[in-house]
């Protein structure tokens, strides 16, 4: 069975601080892996999209990585903001799946100023 | 502006009711998907299509149904025979299957 998942579920950091959100898929045979935030009650705004052939992709402060061989993703946030407080979840688009994306159950974040 | 419009924001729903939730995407995108939320459980795909006139079951598609009569809309129907449908329900879009998906802004769905 195709699965995502990320952990720890939720974590709290103060301002300033780096660190990496992690997550972990089953079956190395992917399309493309995207990275999402989502803010209480509110959709997903996508944050970055890797694709099988990349190893990394970088937006401002943001940087994700995939290394398939592994079944591993990280998303990389450097001098985390209050702002930067929201649930992070991780997709994949697995080659075998006809355009559907499996997602993880997401990383809760906390950035205390 | 481009984007996912998804109307209404929220919806009440009584016992044996059937409602339909809207989703307009104006980007011109081939694909379009409907998620259901549940706290603790993450997304979980209901429906997809690829192309108009087109559409397949995702994993939780029971009590559920939807049609694809134009490039720009997907609505998403919830039936009398969904038991539990109260959830927050996201529709996603992508240009191609193997692109970024964009979402909009959500329905949330109780039944009173």
């Amino acid at each position: 069975k195709q699965e995502v998942t990320q952990i720890p579920a939720a974590l709290s950091v103060p301002e300033g601080e780096n660190l990496v959100l992690n997550c972990s898929f089953t079956d190395s045979a992917i399309y493309n892996l995207q990275w999402f935030r989502q803010d209480p009650g509110k959709g997903l705004t996508s944050l970055l999209l890797i694709q099988s052939s990349q190893r990394e992709q970088t937006s401002g402060r943001l940087n994700a990585s995939l290394d398939k061989s592994s079944g591993r993703s990280t998303l990389y946030i450097a001098a985390s903001q209050p702002g930067d407080s929201a649930t992070y979840l991780c997709a994949v688009l697995f080659s075998s799946n006809t355009g559907k994306l499996i997602f993880g159950q997401g990383t809760t974040l906390q950035v205390k100023p | 502006d481009g984007g996912i419009t998804q109307s209404p924001k929220y919806l009440f729903r009584k016992e044996g009711q059937n409602v339909t939730l809207s989703c307009e995407q104006n980007l011109n995108h081939d694909a379009m998907y409907w998620y259901r939320q549940d706290p603790g459980q993450g997304l979980r795909l209901i429906y997809y299509s690829q192309i108009v006139n087109d559409f397949q079951k995702g994993d939780i598609a029971e009590g559920y149904s939807v049609s694809r009569e134009k490039k720009e809309s997907f609505p998403l129907t919830v039936t009398s025979a969904q038991k539990n449908p109260t959830a927050f329900y996201l529709c996603a879009s992508k240009r191609q299957k193997d692109t970024e998906a964009f979402f909009g802004q959500g329905t949330r769905l109780t039944v009173v």
